[in-house]
C-alpha cells in the first residue's frame, strides 16, 4: 500500500522568503504521480502541481516547483518569493498504477502561515 | 467544461439522525468518483472510492455507506449519525484510466453532528 507522510503540521515564513514543504512517500509500484493541493480556509482543494515518476525535469508552475528526488522517495513543495495569499493547508497526494493503488491519497497537511 | 456540485454546504444534525449528502458531476462521463472526510485542522481521509455505477470500495469501516446510483451521481449517507461524524466531506471526481490527471473537488459539507 501506498502511504504519504508530511512531518511539517505548521510553518510560518516571513513575506517574501523561499519555502519549502517537505513530502516523503512509500510506494512499491514503479510508476506513480505526485500532486500537490492547496486548501485556503475557504476550504476548496486548489491544484497546484504534478510530477511523474518517470519525469526526468522537476515540475514548475509559476511560483511552484517540486524538488522530486526519487531515490529518497520525497516530493518538496518550493514555493519561491512568498505572498501573504499563500496562508492555507498544503497537502502532498499521490497515485499508483491501475489494479489497487490508483486512488489519489493524501498526506496529513501542513498549514502555511506567512507573515507580513 | 467539467463542474462538480456538492451540497449542502452546511448541515448541523442530532445524534441518531440520518444523513444524505449528494454530489453530481456535469461535462464528463464515467468519472472516478471520491468521497473525502477532513476532521477540523487535519487531513483528507478517504472514505469511498467509485469506478463506475456500483462499483464502490470502502476504504474505512464505520457506520456510513456510499452509492452510486448514475455515472455522474454520488451519494454519501448514514442511518444514525454519531458525534465522530462531524467534519468536513468533499467530494471529487477524475478523469478515469490517467495517472497525471488531477482531482476536482466540490466545494465541500461541513457537518456538525450535536
Amino acid at each position: 500500500a501506498q502511504k504519504i507522510t508530511q512531518t511539517q503540521p505548521g510553518m510560518f515564513v516571513q513575506e517574501k522568503e523561499a519555502v519549502t514543504l517537505d513530502c516523503t512517500y512509500d510506494t512499491s509500484d514503479q510508476s506513480y504521480g505526485l500532486f500537490w493541493y492547496k486548501q485556503p480556509s475557504s476550504g476548496e482543494m486548489i491544484f497546484l502541481i504534478y510530477q511523474g515518476s518517470y519525469d526526468e525535469q522537476n515540475a514548475t508552475e509559476g511560483r511552484y516547483s517540486l524538488n522530486f528526488q526519487k531515490a529518497r522517495k520525497s516530493a518538496n513543495l518550493v514555493i519561491s518569493a512568498s505572498q501573504l495569499g499563500d496562508s492555507a493547508m498544503y497537502f502532498c497526494a499521490m497515485r499508483g498504477p491501475n489494479f489497487g493503488n490508483e486512488k489519489l491519497t493524501f498526506g496529513t497537511g501542513t498549514r502555511l502561515t506567512i507573515i507580513p | 467544461s467539467q463542474t462538480i456540485h456538492q451540497w449542502p454546504a452546511t448541515l448541523v444534525q442530532p445524534v441518531g439522525s440520518p444523513l444524505s449528502l449528494e454530489c453530481t458531476v456535469e461535462g464528463t462521463s464515467n468519472p472516478n468518483l471520491y468521497w473525502y472526510r477532513q476532521a477540523a485542522g487535519r487531513g483528507l481521509q478517504l472514505l469511498f472510492y467509485s469506478v463506475g455505477i456500483g462499483q464502490i470500495s470502502s476504504e474505512v469501516p464505520q457506520n456510513l455507506s456510499a452509492s452510486r446510483p448514475q455515472d455522474r451521481q454520488f451519494i454519501l449517507s448514514s442511518k444514525k449519525l454519531l458525534l465522530s461524524d462531524s467534519g468536513f466531506y468533499l467530494c471529487a471526481w477524475e478523469d478515469e484510466g490517467e495517472m497525471n490527471t488531477e482531482a476536482f473537488f466540490g466545494q465541500g459539507t461541513r457537518l456538525t453532528v450535536v
